[in-house]
């Protein structure tokens, strides 16, 4: 197990709600990444957070926005949610840089019906 | 095109033999290439990574990296039944360090 740890485990939404997941990053890692992986594919890459300022961005909608706090922890924001917004989210936390310290927590499914 | 493609499967092997998976990936800037085993319900763990061009050996698993032909493998030696996982593929963006696409994976199923 790994020091990342995500909440909810699972949510159930409607379409056109919001949703808000929270990732708490392993001791000592300053950077947040957040993927979305649908059933059956790769994880996808949505953005990365670094010293509470956003530091890349995937191909992910402005619906799809987030935040670090000054303890690395981070949110992750789904504004107007659509049914394909179903996925597993995967909060990976790492040292600036070091893509070979990253480390995924457990996730949270979400179902949008 | 897809930026990472990974050989389909699912791939079943018996135990003890070896499982062979193969990855592709279009951007000739990559430098940094992973192997995550992702088990069912889980979330993806690290198990390999490489940078240089050729083989790297960690007990039973083998990464060969070609970057000429964009091509990284994966080779599970005398399999065990639980290796049976998914495994992802991820190269990083060469435009920085923060970003790692994903191929879609190749479930491995070990018979005993």
């Amino acid at each position: 197990e790994t020091g990342v740890t995500q909440s909810p485990t699972h949510l159930i939404k409607t379409r056109g709600q919001q949703v808000t997941l929270r990732c708490s990053s392993q001791s000592g890692h300053n950077t947040v990444s957040w993927y979305q992986q649908a059933l059956g594919q790769g994880p996808q890459f949505i953005f990365q957070y670094y010293r509470e300022e956003e530091n890349g961005r995937g191909n992910f909608p402005p619906r799809f926005s987030g935040l670090q706090f000054p303890n690395y922890s981070s949110e992750l924001n789904v504004n107007a949610l659509e049914l394909d917004d179903s996925a597993l989210y995967l909060c990976a936390s790492s040292l600036a840089g070091g893509l070979e310290t990253q480390y995924f927590g457990p996730g949270t499914r979400l179902l949008v019906l | 095109q897809k930026e990472v493609e990974q050989n389909s499967g699912p791939l079943s092997v018996p135990e003890g033999a070896i499982a062979s998976l193969n990855c592709t990936y279009s951007d000739r800037g990559s430098q940094s290439f992973f192997w995550y085993r992702q088990y069912s319900g889980k979330s993806p763990e690290l198990i390999m990574s490489i940078y240089s061009n050729g083989d790297k050996e960690d007990g039973r698993f083998t990464a060969q990296l070609n970057k000429a032909s964009q091509y990284v493998s994966l080779l599970i030696r005398d399999s065990q039944p639980s290796d049976s996982a998914t495994y992802l593929c991820a190269v990083n963006d060469p435009g920085g360090d923060y970003k790692l696409s994903f191929g879609a994976g190749t479930t491995v199923t070990v018979r005993a």
